[in-house]
């Protein structure tokens, strides 16, 4: 079963400190994998998108990894600045049709 | 080149009644995707359109229906409303690899 799982689920850090969120996934055959983030009450923004032979791509303080064997993904926040606060969402494409799936989210607050 | 829209931006309703939500996809995309996500959950799936047709469907009771137009838009509607509806409805789009997600539509059930 195609499935994506995002941890923790929630996270609460202070302000310039790092963080990281991980994202597994079982989807198979395997396409690409972006990283999202959104802000309370919008839609979600892309930050990053990784495929099958990157296995690391930077964003300016969000660097992203992807270890395709373990199947694995983890986004890597920098000093972390209050605005950091969102939701961070890992999707998954697979390669096969159009179909993408969506892990549940990470919910990050950072505070002063 | 517009985003993906989504109407209304907010919308309030009382149990049992009827709610409708719009979504415009980004010129081009024929795939649409309706998301929920309740407060302080994270997203669920709940529908996919690809050229006109429904292709997949999450976990929710069949009040929760929509369907895809020729021009590509999508409705999704929800039927008998109650109170744990309450969310914001996310749509996306996407076209070759890329998914775009419109702003929501927060639904209220009173």
């Amino acid at each position: 079963k195609n499935q994506v799982e995002q941890s923790p689920q929630s996270l609460i850090i202070l302000e310039g400190k790092n963080c990281t969120l991980q994202c597994n996934y079982t989807v198979s055959p395997f396409s690409n994998l972006r990283w999202y983030k959104q802000d309370t009450g919008r839609g979600p923004v892309s930050l990053t998108i990784m495929t099958f032979s990157e296995n690391t791509k930077s964003n300016g303080r969000y660097t992203a990894t992807l270890d395709a064997d373990t199947k694995q993904s983890s986004l890597h926040i920098t000093a972390s600045q209050l605005s950091d606060s969102a939701s961070y969402i890992c999707v998954v494409r697979a390669n096969t049709g159009n179909q993408f799936y969506f892990g549940t989210g990470t919910s990050l607050t950072v505070i002063p | 080149e517009a985003g993906v829209t989504q109407s209304p931006t907010h919308l309030i309703k009382t149990r049992g009644q009827q709610a409708t939500l719009r979504c415009s996809p980004i010129s081009g995309h024929t795939s649409v995707y309706w998301y929920q996500q309740a407060l302080g959950l994270g997203l669920q799936f709940l529908l996919w359109y690809d050229e006109g047709e429904e292709r997949n469907r999450g976990n929710f009771p069949p009040r929760f229906s929509g369907r895809q137009f020729p021009n590509y838009s999508s409705e999704l509607n929800v039927n008998a409303l109650e109170l744990e509806d309450s969310a914001l409805y996310l749509c996306a789009s996407s076209l070759a690899g890329t998914v775009f997600f419109g702003p929501g539509t927060r639904l209220t059930v009173l």
